[in-house]
């Protein structure tokens, strides 16, 4: 079955450290993953899909089909970037989601 | 261009009630899904509607149905309402076209409290 697996439930890290969070998925096909992020009070709302291969916001993450994971880094942490993440897989099936349990990543000033 | 937008944004009914949310995407997207976000099991999948029709189906019981209008417009129901169905229900649309795999944009979601 497919999952999707985020190991930290709470990440805490100071101003300018490198920030990884860790998503691992279990899937046999070829699939598209996002990471989603929930700012305080917002929405949740798309921060990376593999396949466009871009950095938002200065955060990057690269699809690694051999480990099937799909970290999200950041190489120095703001206080903006405190939020609950969200890593989410697409299993080719239109428009279902799956996702993992969520990061709440804390960057202490 | 407006968001998706879910009314209403909080409910409170009571054991064995049921229950109606709505949800209206953002203007020419035809895919909604919806989605159940508790403390506990964290977001879960219910369904999707395009074009009007069911395309996927989670792992929820019959009491969680749903539809899905000619204006796209989505509104899911939960009859015989449990304890457990307290939650945030998200709505999220997309551009999807047959097997297309496209962004989701979610709503503020509906908070649903049983009693």
């Amino acid at each position: 079955a497919q999952r999707v697996t985020q190991p930290e439930k709470l990440l805490s890290v100071f101003k300018g450290a490198p920030v990884e969070l860790k998503c691992n998925y279990s899937y046999s096909g070829s699939p598209e993953l996002f990471w989603y992020v929930q700012y305080s009070r917002q929405r949740l709302q798309l921060l990376l899909r593999h396949i466009s291969r871009e950095s938002i916001k200065g955060f990057t993450a690269d699809l690694n089909k051999g480990e099937t994971s799909f970290h999200l880094k950041k190489p120095f942490a703001q206080e903006e970037d405190s939020a609950m993440y969200y890593c989410a897989l697409n299993d080719n099936q239109g428009g279902k989601l799956i996702f993992g349990q969520g990061t709440e990543l804390s960057v202490k000033p | 261009k407006a968001g998706v937008t879910q009314t209403p944004r909080y409910l409170i009914k009571t054991r064995g009630q049921q229950v109606t949310l709505s949800c209206s995407p953002i203007s020419g997207h035809r895919s909604v899904s919806w989605y159940q976000q508790t403390p506990g099991q964290g977001l879960q999948f219910l369904f999707e509607y395009f074009s009007e029709t069911q395309r996927n189906k989670g792992n929820f019981p019959g009491r969680f149905s749903g539809r899905q209008f000619s204006n796209s417009r989505s509104e899911m129901n939960v009859s015989t309402l449990e304890l457990g169905d307290s939650a945030l229900y998200l709505c999220a649309s997309s551009l999807a076209g047959p097997q297309a795999k496209n962004i989701q944009y979610f709503g503020a979601g509906t908070r649903l409290s049983v009693l």
